[in-house]
This record gives structure tokens, C-alpha cells and sequence, in this order.
């Protein structure tokens, strides 16, 4: 598969509980990106990691939120102390170049419960 | 930063006719304009692309304009088909900022 692939792709989970997604990205591609997209509304950005490093945030990103791309290919997004507001789709994406087209995966659909 | 405002939010066209779906962007140096669908419960997937340095670029039936004057770009889709019903996604970034900008959203629906 030469794709980006997230999992889980739904996760359901209780107030207060934490979770962890993962994205294993196109192998080629250096560029590693989250974003959260609710319904009707377009992506929006979260963070990003050019290899291993993070080097941008949102102000999105709480500090409930962490990411890590350890070895510079997956990469996970965990959420501490989950709230209903967090329920959203999470997305990941790869690109090769900067700006460049993004390759999305197919997203991890979180409901908080 | 850059804002990026999509119009309409939502079409209905006959199977056959042309979609118009415009963007504007706030930041004058963006320079890379990419137009992504999204079917239901599916991945954004990039149709097609635009650089600053080119006003017009075209794939088969769809094509983007681009206007850096005015700060607008746009998305023709011609002789519309019922596989083309999805959402589609405008967006904007430049080179050294990694935090690509999307439009809210147009929900395009062909009927056949």
C-alpha cells in the first residue's frame, strides 16, 4: 500500500479518557501533517513534522494534545482527558514538497462519549 | 495569517452543465493553490493544483484560474457528472509555511 494509513478509523471513547491515533505516512515523503476537520467545516491544521521534528503547532493544539514522529515515519497524535468538543475527524497527511499537494489518509473518526 | 473564504457552500447543477466554485485568499504571498473532493466518509483527494506563476491550468474536464491581483482562484468543472456530487475544498499556502489553509467547503451535487 502506497497510501497514508490512520488507526484506528472510528474510535469511540468516554469523557475524560485518553486516546492515541496513528498515522503511518507515504514512505517517501519527509513532510508529515494532523489536522482536525468537523462536519461541514474544512481541515484545520494542527501540527506538523518535517522528519522526526515538530516543527510547527497550532494554537488548536492544547496541551491535552501531544504528537511525536519518533523515527521520522509514523507518527502519533494522543488526546489526554478527552472532552466532547474533541470529536471531530482526525486527519493525517504526507507531501514530498513544501507547499505541495497533500496526500490525506482516510482519517480517524473520534466520537467522545 | 492567511484566511481563505469559499463560495457557494453549496451547488446543485444539472447532470451536463458547468460548476463554478470560487476562493478568495487574504495573503498576498501565497503561492500554491491546491483544489481537493471529498466524497462521503472518504479522504480529501487533490484534483488539481495551481502555482502563482501560472494563471490558468487545466486536467480533462476541470480546470482553476487564478487571479494574484485580486486574490481570487476558482474551479471550473465542465459537463458535470453525477460521479462528480462531493465536497470540494479550496486552499492556500506558500513556501515556507507549513500550515495549508482550507476554504470551508463547497457541497456540489449533480443531478442526473
Amino acid at each position: 500500500d502506497t497510501g497514508v494509513s490512520q488507526d484506528p478509523r472510528h474510535k469511540i471513547t468516554k469523557r475524560g479518557q485518553n486516546v492515541t491515533f496513528r498515522c503511518d505516512p507515504i514512505s517517501e515523503h519527509n513532510r508529515l501533517y494532523w489536522y482536525r476537520q468537523t462536519l461541514g467545516q474544512g481541515p484545520e491544521f494542527l501540527t506538523y513534522f518535517q522528519n522526526e521534528a515538530q516543527l510547527e503547532k497550532s494554537r488548536l493544539l492544547s496541551d491535552r494534545f501531544s504528537a511525536e514522529r519518533p523515527k521520522g515515519s509514523f507518527s502519533t497524535l494522543e488526546i489526554q482527558r478527552t472532552e466532547q468538543g474533541d470529536s471531530a475527524m482526525y486527519l493525517c497527511a504526507s507531501s514530498l514538497d513544501s507547499p505541495g499537494g497533500y496526500t490525506f489518509g482516510s482519517g480517524t473518526r473520534l466520537t467522545v462519549v | 495569517g492567511e484566511n481563505v473564504e469559499q463560495h457557494p457552500s453549496t451547488l446543485s447543477v444539472q447532470e451536463g452543465d458547468s460548476a463554478v466554485i470560487k476562493c478568495t485568499y487574504s495573503d498576498s504571498a501565497s503561492n500554491y493553490f491546491p483544489w481537493y473532493k471529498q466524497e462521503l466518509g472518504k479522504r480529501p483527494q487533490l484534483i488539481i493544483d495551481i502555482r502563482s506563476n501560472v494563471g490558468e491550468k487545466k486536467d480533462q474536464r476541470i480546470a482553476v484560474t487564478l487571479n494574484k491581483t485580486a486574490k481570487h482562484f476558482s474551479l471550473h468543472i465542465t459537463e458535470t457528472q453525477p460521479e462528480d456530487s462531493a465536497v470540494y475544498f479550496c486552499a492556500a499556502s506558500k513556501r515556507g509555511n507549513n500550515d495549508m489553509r482550507f476554504g470551508a467547503g463547497t457541497r456540489l451535487t449533480v443531478k442526473p
